[in-house]
């Protein structure tokens, strides 16, 4: 079945730095990806969504240079936090799909990423 | 705007027993709907992905059924194990949109 890892699993990071999360199809060209934000004890919240080779779709309210997304190829896309502060610690999740168009193809996540800024 | 609530928002139920989960979303115009499950920590595992001609899936003690004209979906989970317990997302999917739209969960919580 589709494979989705996501990189890393937990990271700690200090107040003003940045820090990237990798996201990978492993067994299928992932057209289109998906990160999400999820808060404690809370259902997902929809950041953006990319297809490769193009800018990413930002929801309202989720600052575009806050959240730096690159989907530059069909297996990898990355969401980079500039200038963390402890307001964004949160879990961060993708998701993948290979659909194209069609409305019969479910997504794939990743495993998610803990954040916490200090 | 697309709305999904999961009734209950918890769930603590002894092992062995049949359960239902509720989902309803408010517009019936979907592409398909999918429960996931969430571990702890963890990311999101499909259980079952139903398309909006389908009526329901089912995949070993699970079950889902899909009234779209509605805007309801059931998880059934048949002799439950401690081993279900977990958050069950249920998300639909749009027409005309590619992404999913999440409710809040059901924390279920499966005790010898």
């Amino acid at each position: 079945g589709a494979v989705v890892s996501q990189h890393p699993s937990r990271v700690i990071c200090k107040s003003g730095t940045s820090v990237k999360i990798e996201c990978r199809s492993l067994d299928f060209q992932a057209t289109t990806m998906f990160w999400y934000r999820q808060f404690p004890k809370q259902s997902l919240m929809l950041m953006a969504t990319s297809n490769e080779g193009s800018k990413a779709t930002y929801e309202q309210g989720v600052e575009k240079d806050k959240f730096l997304i690159n989907h530059a190829s069909l297996t990898l896309s990355t969401l980079t936090v500039t200038s963390a502060h402890p307001e964004d610690s949160s879990f961060y999740i993708c998701s993948a799909t290979s659909g194209t168009g069609g409305a019969n193809y479910g997504y794939t996540f990743g495993s998610g990423t803990r954040l916490t800024v200090v | 705007k697309q709305e999904v609530t999961q009734i209950p928002a918890a769930l603590s139920v002894p092992e062995g027993e049949n359960l239902v989960l509720n989902c309803s979303f408010t517009d019936s115009a979907i592409y398909n709907l999918q429960w996931f499950r969430q571990d702890p920590g963890k990311g999101l595992t499909s259980l079952l992905l139903i398309q909006s001609s389908q009526r329901e899936q089912t995949s070993g003690r699970l079950n889902a059924s899909l009234d779209k004209s509605s805007g309801r979906s059931t998880l059934y989970i048949a002799a439950s194990q401690p081993g279900d317990s977990a958050t069950y997302l249920c998300a639909v999917r749009p027409g005309g949109y590619n992404k999913l739209i999440f409710g809040a969960g059901t924390r279920l919580a499966v005790h010898p």
